[in-house]
């Protein structure tokens, strides 16, 4: 198990409302990557947060946004929700002056859109 | 854009048998390629990576190997067993953002006992 958490493990929202996910990193991680995974694909970059600011950015429409925190847990929200953002959300954490190979992702938060 | 993806969705394997999950990727300026696991309900899970500069690399049961010419990666398990069994991408380090991963679609590795 890696240290990264996020809650909750799963939602269920109707469309067009608004939901935030969050992760904790874990220790001495400073960066902090989300990822949407629809069912039977790959994670899909999101865009990744870095000493509280957003560092790189997928091909997402701006209803997706988040924060990073001092202590480097993340939030990710989604505004007026549309059903094919139904998926798996995943968040990353690393630290900033490593590779990829630092990333470790948290179980995941199971959305539905209904 | 950088594309990474599986030439086969599933795979069957006798336990005890060899695995090889295969892979293509589009980038050929992509530096790092990484292997993961991922069991139902859970995030990936790291096995093993390998830098553009190397083209084989072994871990624990676990070998990856990269052909930078035809831009190919697979994944080889020795001596499968049941709890191999998952969904495995190979996920590409590239674009400007450090630490961002493109994934391909995943292979469904299943192993009989």
């Amino acid at each position: 198990e890696t240290g990264v958490t996020q809650s909750p493990t799963h939602l269920i929202k109707t469309r067009g409302q608004q939901v935030t996910l969050r992760c904790s990193s874990q220790s001495g991680h400073n960066t902090v990557s989300w990822y949407q995974q629809a069912l039977g694909q790959g994670p899909q970059f999101i865009f990744q947060y870095y000493r509280e600011e957003e560092n790189g950015r997928g091909n997402f429409p701006p209803r997706f946004s988040g924060l990073q925190f001092p202590n480097y847990s993340s939030e990710l929200n989604v505004n007026a929700l549309e059903l094919d953002d139904s998926a798996l959300y995943l968040c990353a954490s690393s630290a900033k002056d490593r590779s990829a190979y630092e990333q470790y992702f948290g179980p995941g938060t199971r959305l539905t859109v209904t | 854009g950088e594309s990474v993806g599986l030439h086969l969705p599933t795979l069957s394997v006798q336990e005890g048998d060899n695995s090889i999950i295969n892979c293509a990727y589009s980038n050929s300026a992509s530096d790092y390629f990484i292997w993961y696991k991922q069991e139902s309900g859970k995030g990936p899970q790291f096995i093993i990576d390998i830098r553009s500069n190397m083209d084989k690399r072994q871990g624990q049961r676990v070998t990856v190997l990269l052909n930078k010419t035809v831009k190919h990666l697979s994944l080889q398990i020795a001596a499968t067993q049941p709890g191999d069994s998952a969904v495995y991408f190979c996920a590409e380090e590239g674009g400007s953002t450090l630490g961002r991963l493109y994934f391909g679609r995943g292979t469904q590795l299943t192993v009989w006992p």
